[in-house]
């Protein structure tokens, strides 16, 4: 099946340094989401990407769908302390019995330090 | 608060019990999801329903057995489990199944312990 390969496993950063995550499949993905889940919570999406190629930002958030739609990168600026989570990637295929079956990345742990 | 809820938000059981989570959607979704996340390991789709049909079971084991009533409410009954699924569950919703931009909403998850 479908994998995704997520890096890095976990950040320690600075407040206000600025963040950097991946996502690189074996095989294509026609969506690709970023998700954050905090302790206790379940995930919530931050980003959708739906063409190749397409940058799309979110306040401080700036994610891209890889050219080649077997990845993704996700950038955080400016950390701050609410950052810290774990960010998850999905891909997701399109068509058919495609809908709905997202494969989510192992997910980074970003940990803020004040 | 995204729209979906889950009971219980904790859950203790032993191998023998039988025991159901619970997830309410009120954004008047037709797609509910349920997932299985373990430590150090990616979310994995275990059933999808649309407008409470099964669309999906993702060779999930028969000792887990969901139920649709309706398209707002999820069940997920539990009975003979083992120790390596005590796990985060978390329940989705979207729209439906028809479209690329479909967003899955989550709720905030069962954490299930079996002793």
């Amino acid at each position: 099946g479908q994998q995704l390969n997520q890096s890095p496993q976990s950040m320690f950063i600075q407040e206000g340094e600025d963040v950097s995550m991946n996502c690189t499949s074996s095989s294509i993905f026609n969506t690709w989401l970023w998700y954050k889940q905090e302790p206790g919570e379940g995930p919530v999406l931050l980003i959708a990407l739906y063409k190749a190629g397409e940058l799309t930002s979110n306040g401080r958030l700036t994610a891209q769908f890889g050219i080649t739609r077997k990845d993704s990168f996700l950038n955080i600026s400016a950390s701050i302390p609410s950052d810290v989570g774990i960010y998850f990637c999905a891909g997701q295929l399109d068509g058919g019995t495609s809908y709905g079956k997202l494969t989510f990345g192992q997910g980074t742990i970003l940990t803020v330090h004040p | 608060e995204t729209g979906v809820t889950q009971t219980p938000r904790h859950l203790v059981m032993g191998m023998t019990n039988k025991k159901s989570l619970k997830c309410e959607q009120h954004l008047g979704h037709n797609a509910m999801y349920w997932y299985k996340q373990s430590a150090k390991k990616p979310l994995e789709l275990m059933f999808v329903y649309n407008f409470k049909e099964q669309t999906e079971n993702n060779s999930v084991p028969s000792r887990f057995s969901p139920e649709c009533p309706n398209s707002s409410h999820l069940f997920l009954h539990l009975h003979t489990l083992q120790p390596e699924d005590s796990a985060l569950y978390l329940c989705a919703s979207s729209q439906d199944l028809t479209g690329t931009t479909d967003t899955q909403y989550f709720g905030p998850g069962t954490r299930l312990t079996v002793l």
